[in-house]
């Protein structure tokens, strides 16, 4: 596809449940970013991954949250556990180079609704 | 703490007319800002850019004006046209990563 894609577009989950969310970047696209929105907030920054290197995570809020990117390319967030303060709306970008000097490609993102 | 602000959650301005969006920062080694515009159900996109060697940088009907003194950047939209009706971010380049405001709605009513 031309652009980030996103699945799935909503989430609906129970409490204490785990989910995953997964994210396509642009092919060629050495650097893939996550990040939320909650609701009347900003997009805070989740987790960078940049070609092979180890991704920087410093903005995970806690240890229920992971991040693989796979091959380079396809990348899943999970979360484990789920908690109601979870639901936001997370978003993936994705970038030519690793500076965010390049305007970031952003999907159309992820709702998740935690009951 | 919010490293980045803008203050004002919403803006209604009539078609025609000038539309300035607000973001104030509070980080002084900040040195590159971004504007990103969101419609509903879809991710932000890129709107214009400005390093913080200027104080200006202009793009068609948009101008980012930047005050490196107040820690202050304007995002100017003239003409407004109701297509720019959207949520508006303003972001900072921390390293690798951006940091956004809480995002602006503009609404441009014909």
């Amino acid at each position: 596809g031309a652009g980030v894609s996103q699945s799935p577009s909503n989430k609906v989950t129970e409490k204490g449940k785990d989910v995953e969310l997964r994210c396509d970047p642009i092919s060629g696209h050495t650097a893939l970013y996550w990040y939320r929105q909650s609701l009347g907030q900003g997009l805070e920054f989740l987790i960078y991954f940049q070609g092979n290197s180890a991704p920087d995570k410093s903005g995970l809020p806690s240890d229920r949250f992971s991040a693989e990117r796979t091959g380079g390319s396809v990348s899943t967030l999970t979360i484990q556990r789920t908690q109601q303060e979870d639901s936001a709306v997370y978003l993936c970008a994705s970038t030519l180079a690793g500076s965010s000097y390049n305007e970031q490609f952003f999907g159309p993102g992820t709702r998740l609704t935690v009951l | 703490d919010q490293q980045v602000k803008q203050n004002s959650p919403s803006l209604s301005v009539q078609e025609g007319r000038i539309s300035i969006l607000n973001c104030d920062y509070t980080n002084s080694m900040f040195d590159y800002f971004l504007w990103y515009k969101k419609y509903p159900a879809e991710g932000p996109t890129f709107l214009i850019s400005i390093s913080s060697i200027k104080d200006k940088n202009e793009d068609g009907r948009f101008t980012v004006f930047l005050n490196k003194s107040a820690k202050h950047l304007s995002l100017h939209i003239v003409p407004s046209q109701p297509g720019d009706s959207a949520v508006y971010f303003c972001a900072a380049s921390d390293g690798n990563k951006l940091v956004f405001g809480a995002g602006t709605i503009l609404r441009v009513k014909s």
